[in-house]
């Protein structure tokens, strides 16, 4: 029953290596949402995606990319990754409606990553 | 703009007892919805209830309910008869207009046998 699965539950990475986070969801969701998790500051938006070849910036995209390549699959590259990245990262989707507002996310189980 | 505010970063209760989980919001959106998340050490996001700022009733999910008052922007979440089971990180979010999922700093509940 597995909805939204990303590929990694750890990953340990080292500064300056460029880390693919992979994630496909198999609801035929529109949208697609990554996430970082840290103590004390909840969960924040890094990028967002509508459609296909379509990304947004959400509130901290410094220092990543995504790529969505096709519907189902929505990557987070980290070009260069740096320690300040170690992080918990959650990947989400969520269908496009009428009723916007009326829907939340499906989420991932997270991958945490590492940067030494 | 939009702003999620939790006051409790943790929280501990008896089990089988009641407990109250803070959540006050903002934005400036007629049209809103609230939503409450568990995360288990385990990892997962799992949606526990949701609000419609137009539902005239609180909602309720089994032992989840939330408590909606409007004018005080509030919408906490009570879980009646604790189970050790619940402890985890519960996170209050907001989708308000046309923008995307917000989402609080959290509160650690952990349930005490």
């Amino acid at each position: 029953d597995v909805k939204v699965t990303q590929s990694s539950r750890y990953l340990v990475k080292r500064t300056g290596e460029k880390v693919f986070l992979e994630c496909v969801q198999d609801m035929d969701h529109e949208n697609m949402f990554w996430y970082r998790q840290d103590p004390g500051l909840g969960l924040r938006l890094i990028y967002f995606s509508y459609d296909v070849k379509m990304k947004e910036k959400g509130d901290i995209p410094e220092g990543y990319s995504v790529s969505r390549e096709k519907k189902e699959r929505f990557s987070l590259i980290l070009e260069s990754a740096s320690t300040n990245q170690t992080s918990m990262y959650l990947c989400a989707s969520s269908p496009n409606t009428l009723n916007w507002v009326g829907y939340g996310y499906t989420f991932g189980s997270g991958t945490r990553l590492t940067v030494v | 703009a939009q702003k999620i505010t939790q006051t409790q970063p943790g929280m501990f209760v008896q089990e089988k007892e009641a407990v109250t989980l803070d959540c006050t919001y903002d934005t400036s959106d007629p049209s809103y919805g609230l939503f409450w998340y568990k995360q288990p050490s385990s990892g997962e996001m799992i949606f526990l209830i949701y609000q419609g700022s137009y539902d005239q009733q609180n909602a309720t999910e089994g032992r989840y309910s939330l408590n909606f008052q409007k004018a005080r922007k509030s919408a906490n979440l009570v879980i009646s008869a604790s189970q050790l089971g619940d402890s985890a990180m519960y996170f209050c979010a907001m989708r308000a207009g046309a923008n995307n999922l917000f989402f609080g700093t959290g509160t650690r509940l952990t349930v005490i046998p």
